[in-house]
């Protein structure tokens, strides 16, 4: 069956290092994959989409890669700080017809001073 | 720009009881919308997808509906809850194809 999974739930990093996330997938060919925030008790807010074509995709101190073949993303924060504290979602079109997304359950990033 | 708005914020309900939740865009056209839920512990669960008035995919079958009255509409329906209704809802659309999607601010549910 298909299956999406961010194999950290958290991941407790030092302010000014670079946290690394990770999403892996299974029985999918997705077109693209995105990566969200989500704060507690909002909704997600859309960060970056990296499509199949590219392998990696840059905004300000995020980085995305994106490895068709390990069927797996990357996500980093560089110099991460203490408003980098969220959980981080990953998510594919998984219908082919481009309408529906399926998530990963996220890695909660905790970045101490 | 464009807006999504979720009511109400916060519910409590009984077992048994009906559900009604609604989800409106403002400053689009046509857009794709969503229902997820997000239950405690638990990742973001697509429960519906519309791509036009009155066109609505299920991807979980259970006791909710959805329907889409107006382009710009969304409602999310029960007619008895269960405690396993109980949740996070989450209001989203697009401007078309599952590109970036932008959510709403949420609906807590519990189910006592």
């Amino acid at each position: 069956s298909q299956k999406i999974e961010q194999n950290s739930e958290a991941l407790n990093i030092q302010e000014g290092k670079t946290a690394t996330l990770t999403c892996n997938y299974t029985n999918y060919s997705p077109a693209y994959l995105q990566w969200y925030r989500q704060d507690p008790g909002r909704g997600p807010v859309f960060l970056l989409l990296i499509r199949e074509n590219e392998k990696e995709k840059r905004k300000e101190r995020l980085k995305v890669t994106f490895d068709t073949t390990l069927k797996q993303s990357l996500f980093h924060i560089t110099a991460s700080q203490p408003a980098d504290s969220a959980t981080y979602l990953c998510a594919l079109d998984w219908n082919q017809a481009g309408t529906a997304l399926i998530f990963g359950k996220g890695t909660t990033l905790s970045v101490s001073s | 720009s464009q807006t999504i708005h979720q009511w109400p914020a916060t519910l409590v309900q009984p077992v048994g009881s009906p559900l009604s939740l609604e989800c409106t865009v403002e400053g689009t056209s046509n857009p794709n919308l969503y229902w997820y839920r997000q239950a405690a512990g638990r990742g973001l669960q697509l429960l519906f997808y519309s791509v036009g008035i009155g066109q609505i995919s299920s991807e979980v079958p259970q006791n909710l509906s959805a329907s889409r009255p107006q382009d710009r509409q969304f409602i999310l329906s029960s007619k008895k809850l269960l405690l396993s209704d109980s949740g996070f809802y989450l209001c989203a659309w697009t401007p078309g194809r599952a590109d970036e999607q932008y959510f709403g601010p949420g609906t807590r549910l519990t189910v006592t």
